[in-house]
């Protein structure tokens, strides 16, 4: 199957500061691609959706000036967290899936902890 | 590192058979989540099983948590067209801090 990789795996950072945390798919080019966060034992909750090159669109509750995402190449997105506090901590992950295709492939994901 | 390794990976059934996938962890699981991906859609959560030999259901379909928690198997009784779409185990490592995907098992019921 495809790979995505994420960027960085884990980080720790101080309130009031950013964190980027990169998505690429390696051996396919995603045309959509998915960002969810994860709280531990709760489900997956899907952040926004990106297409490369348009704007993202946020599910209902999402913050898109917190939650910076961008999708300027078909192998690469990115989710900033701008101005991160404690309950940003989370697990976050993405995934993408390529033109015409309905498979998806999931990261391994970015686990954020803000102090 | 962990893995979760899903199977089969494809699925083509007459509607009205009956479907299984399965997912394996090579590490004990805190617990292990299920979601569906109707074609061109998201994954959408469907159920989270915690406790070992749990067993969950949803009208047509059951969901195992094996005694080991390490296993688990999503079996849907008498398809319909309704339920194509690919269905992910996702599983929880004990330590709370990461979620692995299985790979999938992409549906196809046929008319």
């Amino acid at each position: 199957g495809a790979v995505v990789s994420q960027h960085p795996s884990w980080v720790i950072c101080k309130s009031g500061t950013s964190v980027k945390i990169e998505c690429r798919s390696l051996d396919f080019q995603a045309t959509t691609m998915f960002w969810y966060r994860q709280f531990p034992k709760q489900s997956l909750m899907l952040m926004a959706t990106s297409n490369e090159g348009s704007k993202a669109t946020y599910e209902q509750g999402v913050e898109k000036d917190k939650f910076l995402i961008n999708h300027a190449s078909l192998t690469l997105s990115t989710l900033t967290v701008t101005s991160a506090h404690p309950e940003d901590s989370s697990f976050y992950i993405c995934s993408g899936t390529g033109l015409g295709s309905y498979e998806q492939y999931f990261g391994p994901g970015t686990r954020l902890t803000v102090t | 590192g962990q893995q979760v390794m899903q199977i089969p990976q494809y699925q083509h059934v007459q509607e009205g058979e009956d479907f299984t996938t399965y997912c394996n962890s090579s590490t004990t699981l805190s617990n292990i989540q299920w979601y569906k991906q109707r074609p061109g859609g998201h994954p959408v959560f469907l159920i989270q099983l915690v406790k070992s030999g749990e067993v969950k259901k949803q009208k047509r379909l059951t969901f195992q948590f094996g005694e080991a928690k390490k296993n688990s198997s999503l079996h849907i009784t008498a398809t319909q067209t309704t339920d194509v779409g690919t269905y992910f185990c996702a599983g929880e490592n004990t330590g709370g801090f990461k979620t692995i995907f299985g790979a999938g098992t992409r549906l196809f019921v046929k008319a």
